[in-house]
């Protein structure tokens, strides 16, 4: 199974502030890597997919990078509602599996 | 609406049963891959099991293969996970969600969730 690594666990920043996600896989997963943001009690949300492209409706404050292995996404500007979550997806082989999580709190 | 409900999920002994369905409605439901993942009380997401748009392919995760079905009416606009032999460590919100072909089947869309309880 290919493992999925975020970094950090979790995050302290403030309302304005820029804010990056790394996560790494065991090998190599072309660009098929999706970020999702998840809100306590709420189910997750699809924000990137393709490595890079942003879902239809999320705010362009939110984008993606990378390939093979390692990837990133960036918040700029964080807002109130950013506040939660975050995992990376694999989806290039079985099984499918995510990053451990990223959790994003108000400094 | 493009909509995804979940229901089925309870409170079950170890070594139960529990048929989960996932009711679709708002788009072609026959035309997306379906999945099911699932996430333990404080823990990350895991993914469970996928069906083709035909239920012609599946797949599990190891800790579920053997115990867990996947299946899915298209004509029901229905997707469903039968789960067997449960332990406590099956013990989690099950969501299902549609897989979009516009995007490689990244899961674009997501239920709410049911929850399922394994304890005696």
């Amino acid at each position: 199974a290919i493992r999925m690594t975020q970094s950090p666990s979790s995050l302290s920043a403030s309302t304005g502030d820029r804010v990056t996600i790394t996560c790494r896989a065991s090998q190599g997963i072309s660009s098929y890597l999706a970020w999702f943001q998840q809100k306590p009690g709420m189910a997750p949300k699809l924000l990137i997919y393709a490595t890079s492209t942003l879902q239809s409706g999320v705010p362009s404050r939110f984008s993606g990078s990378g390939s093979g292995t390692d990837f990133t996404l960036t918040i700029s500007c964080l807002q109130s509602e950013d506040f939660a979550t975050y995992y990376c997806q694999q989806y290039y082989s079985y099984p499918l599996t995510f990053g451990q999580g990223t959790r994003l709190e108000i400094k | 609406e493009v909509q995804l409900v979940e229901s089925g999920g309870g409170l079950v002994q170890p070594g139960g049963s529990l048929r989960l369905s996932c009711a679709a409605s708002g788009f072609t439901f026959s035309s997306h891959w379906m999945t099911w993942f699932r996430q333990a009380p404080g823990k990350g997401l895991e993914w469970v099991a996928n069906i083709k748009k035909d239920g012609s392919e599946k797949h599990y995760v190891d800790s579920v293969k053997g115990r867990f079905t996947i299946s899915r009416d298209n004509a029901k606009n229905s997707l469903y996970l039968q789960v067997n032999s449960l332990r406590a460590e099956d013990t989690a919100v099950y969501y299902c969600a549609r897989g979009s072909p516009s995007n490689g089947n990244a899961c674009d869309i997501w239920g709410q969730g049911t929850r399922v309880t394994v304890s005696s």
